[in-house]
């Protein structure tokens, strides 16, 4: 099974400032999705970004980008311009396509403090 | 537009107590699943449906039963609770090949 690790449990940001959340992921497919989700205190689960794995150009989403390292198996999360809104926990997923269900992992999970 | 709706949002159960989690959605998926959430640990698979009629189990499955019995509807049973089942529940479903859209979770705590 593909496992999906992030290393930070805990990281904080002063606002407006620029923050990078890790994401290291092991697979023997060639072919996959990446994801990072945003969980608020109101636990609903929310899209940030997403990357496909044979694109070698990494995604964005207005201040949020990726960087997207095939080889090294890595796909961190960008955030600039932090904002409160965006303290929460995020989680980083890997989607397969070689197991019926294309099953995701997820993280553990990176708690995000903004700090005003 | 509902998009994926649980209920109930909140349950206690007793030890050995029953219950069903209904998951519905509107987005026509034929993919859904569902996770637990545990502090620590992420999201854990413990079932999930490839399409009506069909389940498979996940990382987690034991103590757990689920159906699919309609396209928009994914039914998670508790046939015993057990404390070890106090958790977050979430439903997701997806296209294949998609992002994942989630519920917005059941907090069950089993005494």
């Amino acid at each position: 099974a593909q496992t999906v690790t992030q290393s930070q449990p805990e990281m904080s940001v002063q606002e407006a400032e620029t923050v990078t959340l890790s994401c290291t992921y092991d697979t023997s497919e060639s072919d996959y999705y990446l994801f990072w989700y945003k969980q608020p205190p109101s636990r609903q689960m929310i899209l940030v970004i997403r990357q496909e794995a044979y694109k070698q150009q990494n995604a964005t989403e207005n201040r949020f980008s990726v960087n997207f390292q095939k080889a090294a198996k890595s796909f961190s999360l960008k955030i600039s311009d932090s904002q409160l809104g965006d303290a929460a926990m995020y989680f980083c997923a890997y989607r397969s396509f070689e197991n019926t269900g294309n099953q995701f992992y997820f993280g553990t999970g990176t708690s995000l403090t903004v700090i005003p | 537009n509902a998009g994926v709706t649980q209920t109930p949002k909140f349950r206690v159960l007793k030890t050995g107590q029953s219950m069903t989690l209904l998951c519905a959605q509107d987005m026509n998926h034929e993919y859904m699943y569902w996770y637990r959430q545990d502090p620590g640990m992420g999201l854990r698979l413990i079932h999930y449906s490839v399409g009506e009629g069909t389940t498979a189990k996940g990382e987690v499955p034991d103590g757990y039963n689920v159906s699919r019995l309609k396209k928009q509807n994914f039914l998670l049973g508790l046939e015993s609770a057990a404390p070890s089942q106090t958790s977050v529940y979430f439903c997701a479903s997806s296209y294949p090949a998609y992002e994942q859209y989630f519920g917005p979770g059941t907090r069950l705590t089993v005494t």
